[in-house]
């Protein structure tokens, strides 16, 4: 099993400019998610899948747009990139659906997409 | 929201010491996990410990639920351990695991 996977894993990319960030995962898992990870704050969440057809808002969805293609992929999208997001992005996913007051099991990352917006 | 605070946010030693990293949150949780990030980036879970103490070789964790916190403990450091610590908490409402700023270690040979 690969586990998490995601591409590209560096990127850099002018103001202005679209891209897509891949994952994918081979464990079957139904939930699936996306952090990016800045100096001194940790990970953020920005959008999570609970399962295949469902998206949901974290806490910094603002200038992202997310799609759960399958139960396997779930694709992070940049319409109009800006410096303010030069992160670095990690895909996650995990086998329970979040349901409240449901505990999850561990969350799987993947390596990890280092973004660079100039 | 929930809030997770680390302590303490970096830590030096020298190889073979042994330390203890704390995650205070500031109300109940569903599920709390630690992860190590190494120093090329990448995010390893160490543990899911929601409560109670597991152990897996020289790391072990313990969570106090009713008292809201959980330890790390590293023994016998060694320079491989190096990296940044992060505990991360599920609130009640389900499915979003929300991280502390991370503890950065250096373990010095």
């Amino acid at each position: 099993n690969a586990g998490v996977t995601q591409t590209p894993k560096f990127q850099v990319l002018k103001t202005g400019q679209s891209m897509t960030l891949q994952c994918a995962q081979d464990m079957n898992h139904n939930s699936m998610y996306w952090y990016r990870q800045d100096p001194g704050m940790g990970l953020r969440l920005i959008y999570y899948s609970a399962s295949e057809g469902t998206t949901d808002k974290g806490e910094v969805p603002n200038g992202y747009n997310v799609s759960r293609l399958n139960k396997r992929e779930f694709s992070l999208r940049l319409e109009s990139a800006a410096p303010s997001q030069t992160s670095v992005y990690f895909c996650a996913s995990s086998e329970m659906p979040n349901l409240p007051g449901r505990a999850q099991e561990t969350q799987y990352f993947g390596p990890g997409t280092r973004l660079l917006v100039l | 929201g929930i809030q997770v605070e680390q302590s303490p946010p970096d830590l030096i030693l020298q190889e073979g010491a042994n330390s203890t990293l704390r995650c205070n949150f500031s109300d109940s949780v569903n599920n709390l996990q630690w992860f190590h990030q190494n120093p090329w980036g990448q995010l390893i879970n160490l543990f899911y410990i929601p409560s109670g103490t597991k152990q897996n070789g020289r790391l072990s964790a313990t969570t106090v639920a009713t008292e809201r916190y959980s330890l790390l403990y590293i023994s016998s450091s060694q320079t491989t351990d190096s990296g940044v610590y992060f505990c991360a908490v599920e609130d009640n409402q389900g499915g979003k695991l929300i991280f502390g700023q991370g503890t950065e270690l250096s373990v010095k040979p």
